[in-house]
């Protein structure tokens, strides 16, 4: 089963402007992760943030966590073409070794 | 590229039949986990591998199995394929632990059982 929800699945936009992408989970967590895939291939680490962090930064990248609504929200700013990908959160409970589970994705494409 | 590498490729095998994949986590890395991505979805984990004893497992059937080598590299076999099998499987690296919790992924193995 899939823990995290991904909101919106799909997000086309235009160079240059701001992608927002939504995430909720269901159940306590340690921390939150964000990856990106290409086409299909191998998942990309973006960023991570814990359970007693409100907001991080990495670059065009800012993402934020509100553990009392169980949810996430992943920012890009200034988009490029090459930010075109599938976006996952993936949430990690802290129990047994650092099992992921992952949310069904948000497919983003930004048009040149 | 985050050096976890992954054999095969590509993968076409029919129902019933087993089948074996490879994983070669990243240098230093002593976890290894395996998660199944069937088509526009997002990642099912299966099962995880610290210091070669399985630490941890999905919901998937027995005929799912794996194994860590004393270099923490990781084999995960497929008994009696069947066709919802067909998914791209994808092995992760890390540290594990507290502070150590991302994840490096592979470039997948896409399976097709037909």
């Amino acid at each position: 089963s899939q823990q995290g929800e991904e909101d919106p699945q799909a997000l086309s936009i235009q160079e240059g402007e701001n992608a927002t992408m939504n995430c909720s989970y269901k159940t306590s967590i340690n921390n939150l992760q964000w990856y990106r895939q290409n086409s299909g291939r191998g998942l990309v680490h973006l960023i991570l943030i814990r359970s007693n962090e409100r907001e991080k930064h990495s670059g065009r990248l800012r993402v934020t966590l509100d553990t009392s609504k169980k949810s996430s929200s992943l920012l890009i700013t200034a988009s490029r073409a090459a930010d075109t990908a599938s976006y996952f959160c993936a949430t990690d409970d802290g129990n047994a070794g650092n099992m992921l589970t992952f949310g069904g994705g948000t497919r983003l494409m930004v048009k040149p | 590229e985050t050096g976890v590498t992954q054999s095969p490729t590509h993968l076409i095998k029919t129902r019933g039949q087993q089948v074996t994949l490879r994983c070669s986590s990243q240098s230093g890395h002593n976890t290894v986990s395996w998660y199944q991505q069937a088509l526009g979805q997002g990642p099912q984990f299966i099962f995880q591998y610290y210091r070669e004893e399985e630490n941890g497992r999905g919901n998937f059937p027995p005929r799912f199995s794996g194994l860590q080598f004393p270099n923490y590299s990781s084999e995960l076999n497929v008994n009696a394929l069947e066709l919802d099998d067909s998914a791209l499987y994808l092995c992760a690296s890390s540290l594990g632990g507290r502070g150590a919790e991302t994840q490096y992924f592979g470039p997948g193995t896409r399976l097709l059982v037909l």
